[in-house]
């Protein structure tokens, strides 16, 4: 079964890099999300893509984070200056139309020490 | 807004029983998805079932059964015949609008005794 891939699994960075995490969703869908796990917490949502842009963002995705869709099967998640608080699993999905179900990737531990 | 509400953050079931878990939900949309996502320790998210808002039937998958009450927006997951793999953190998540953004709950730690 085709399946959401991201890569790295885990990111050690220090405070004040900037970081990119890849995804590969699955080839067929045409909606793509990341969301965002601090340890133990809820999944919150960071940001929508469709037709190639952001179609919907919430207050977390401040002018930090970027997401791009360069080459038609990748989807990135860049956060230019990152800060503590951005440690979290990082989640990216992909569905196929409205309704559908997102599927998840395995996601990206981030660690910013 | 949408939001979604988990209330009870633990629970305990014993293997081979049965386990009930809560989730309520409000939204002024009347075209919307409901979805319970399965966290094993491995932190996958993992689709556990899916009920659209416009079907008065409840959706089951194998072990898993939905109680979907839209007038009380409750929507409530039942595990049967319980597994030590059911064992993991459960969230209910509400989708809507055209994006089908998901708003997950706070999510419920379901532990499953031998």
């Amino acid at each position: 079964e085709p399946e959401v891939t991201q890569t790295p699994s885990h990111q050690v960075t220090q405070m004040g890099q900037e970081v990119i995490l890849r995804c590969v969703p699955i080839s067929n869908h045409l909606y793509f999300y990341w969301y965002r796990q601090i340890l133990g917490q809820k999944v919150e949502f960071l940001v929508s893509f469709y037709n190639n842009e952001i179609s919907e963002k919430s207050e977390i995705f401040d002018d930090q984070f970027s997401v791009e869709r360069p080459d038609g099967s990748n989807f990135t998640l860049k956060i230019r200056s990152t800060k503590l608080e951005d440690s979290a699993m990082y989640f990216c999905a992909s569905s196929r139309r409205t309704g559908s179900p997102l599927h998840f990737g395995n996601g990206t531990r981030l660690t910013v020490t | 807004a949408q939001t979604v509400t988990q209330s009870q953050p633990e629970m305990s079931v014993q293997e081979a029983e049965t386990v009930t878990l809560s989730c309520t939900y409000d939204t002024s949309e009347s075209d919307y998805y409901l979805f319970w996502y399965k966290q094993p320790p491995s932190r996958q998210m993992i689709l556990v079932i899916r009920q659209e808002a416009y079907k008065q039937q409840n959706a089951t998958e194998n072990r898993f059964s939905v109680n979907f009450q839209k007038a009380a927006k409750s929507f409530s997951l039942k595990i049967s015949d319980s597994q030590l793999g059911d064992a993991a953190m459960y969230f209910c998540a509400l989708s809507t609008g055209a994006n089908s953004k998901l708003t997950f709950g706070k999510g419920i730690t379901l532990s499953v005794r031998p």
